[in-house]
């Protein structure tokens, strides 16, 4: 059973431009969340998605989105891109609810903002 | 806001002995899930173990064992007979229902061979 595929791996952008992250969760998995992870601020909150509705969001401003589709897989988009947004980008998926803590994690995008 | 504490951000143990790994949390819920992670150099995070906190006995995976204390809201992490493919970093990690897991800042375990 393939697992989590994030694509791209890494990625360099400019302040300003914006980026488009996909992430393609293990088969039969209806819920997606994304995670930024920095040095200093750890492991953050972004969305979950589940049967392509956006279920739980967090702190993050609007420059920050996200959609799930049909076949669960996801993306996520940064507008605007700013040097704190340089981070590895963590997609997760589970079988049906964060609640059962089984979330599969890929191995990220790492995206860093010159 | 729920907010899970390590305050440990490096530990070392040397190879084959018993090391634990501390977390503290903050919650006015009574029902809740939390989980410790593993995150390898690789980056990929696996679940190591979990525990339902309506569940009074201490969750188990091996040499993965938890010590669950709910009324002082701690949830600490015990890695028996440590084996150098247990070097990473561990996020400690609460949620409660359908919500989000929010993370700890991790725990760096070095092992010493």
């Amino acid at each position: 059973k393939a697992g989590v595929t994030q694509t791209p791996r890494y990625l360099i952008k400019t302040r300003g431009q914006q980026v488009t992250l996909s992430c393609s969760p293990i088969s039969g998995h209806r819920s997606v969340s994304w995670y930024q992870q920095t040095p200093g601020q750890g492991l953050q909150f972004l969305f979950e998605y589940f049967s392509e509705t956006q279920r739980n969001k967090g702190n993050f401003p609007g420059r920050f989105s996200g959609r799930q589709f049909s076949n669960s897989r996801s993306e996520m988009n940064v507008s605007t891109l700013e040097l704190g947004d340089s981070a590895l980008y963590l997609c997760a998926s589970s079988l049906e609810s964060v609640s059962t803590g089984e979330l599969f994690f890929g191995e990220g995008s790492r995206l860093t903002v010159l | 806001a729920q907010t899970v504490t390590q305050s440990q951000p490096e530990m070392s143990v040397q190879e084959a002995e018993t090391v634990t790994l501390s977390c503290t949390y903050d919650t006015s819920e009574s029902d809740y899930y939390l989980f410790w992670y593993k995150q390898p150099p690789s980056r990929q995070m696996i679940l190591v173990i979990r525990q339902e906190a309506y569940k009074q006995q201490n969750a188990t995976e091996n040499r993965f064992s938890v010590n669950f204390q709910k009324a002082a809201k701690s949830f600490s992490l015990k890695i028996s007979d440590s084996q150098l493919g247990d070097a990473a970093m561990y996020f400690c990690a609460y949620n409660r229902g359908n919500e989000k897991l929010t993370f700890g800042t991790g725990t760096r375990l070095t092992i010493i061979p």
